[in-house]
């Protein structure tokens, strides 16, 4: 079956860290772009962070350059998502998913990231 | 970045109505537009992508059309199952950017 499951999330204190964890199956993982989608409680879909199929090439949204950090590990079939320095406004469920030529095919059923103290 | 502006905000309708969501964006993105239907609790749901191409096992009521700047999803006779949240997205740019969504209410 073609799917997506993150991990990770939970309540962590405002300055702390998370590590997001997305297992993909049921496709060819290492052939995709991969995405990290995140949406605020009871507001819209803001878009993250990107790395390539090979992992050599990463972006960022402004809102967590230099605090986020994405990566992959074709041989596991996983994305990450590294989150350092969190704030309140970092509060989201997190969503990875699979890129098809910038948009996205593929979506998992989120994670709950909790930033409070 | 590239604003998105999707129009209504909110939509009441009954089934069977025709409704069209309108999605403006701040520079042209040419036809790099994707919508997606969310439904309380679910991830995202791709429904059309390039403005006009419809995904895969999405009902052929949906359809998408525009381009440039201007852009439009509609659905020609709403089903029960269609009342959900709606958004845009461009990814004429690697910074991809989402509408602010329409939601879709039963009259």
């Amino acid at each position: 079956e073609v799917q997506l499951l993150e991990s990770g999330g939970g309540l962590v204190q405002p300055g702390g860290f998370l590590r997001l964890s997305c297992a993909a199956s049921g496709f060819t993982f290492s052939s995709y772009a991969m995405s990290w989608v995140r949406q605020a409680p009871g507001k819209g879909l803001e878009w993250v962070s990107d790395i390539s199929g090979n992992g050599g090439s990463t972006y960022y949204a402004d809102s967590v350059k230099g605090r986020f950090t994405i990566s992959r590990d074709n041989s596991k079939n996983t994305l990450y998502l590294q989150m350092n320095s969190l704030k309140a406004e970092d509060t989201a469920v997190y969503y990875c998913a699979k890129e098809l030529g910038g948009y996205f095919d593929l979506w998992g059923r989120g994670t709950l990231v909790t930033v409070s103290s | 970045d590239i604003q998105m502006t999707q129009s209504p905000s909110t939509l009441s309708a009954s089934v069977r109505d025709r409704v069209t969501i309108t999605c403006r964006a701040s520079q042209s993105i040419s036809s790099w537009l994707a919508w997606y239907q969310q439904k309380p609790g679910k991830a995202p749901k791709l429904l059309i992508y390039k403005a006009s191409t419809l995904e895969s096992g999405v009902p052929s009521r949906f359809s998408g059309s525009g381009s440039g700047t201007e852009f439009t999803l509609t659905i020609s006779s709403l089903q029960p199952d269609d009342f959900a949240t709606y958004y845009c997205q461009q990814y004429n740019t690697y910074s991809t950017t989402f509408g602010q969504g329409t939601q879709l209410e039963i009259k």
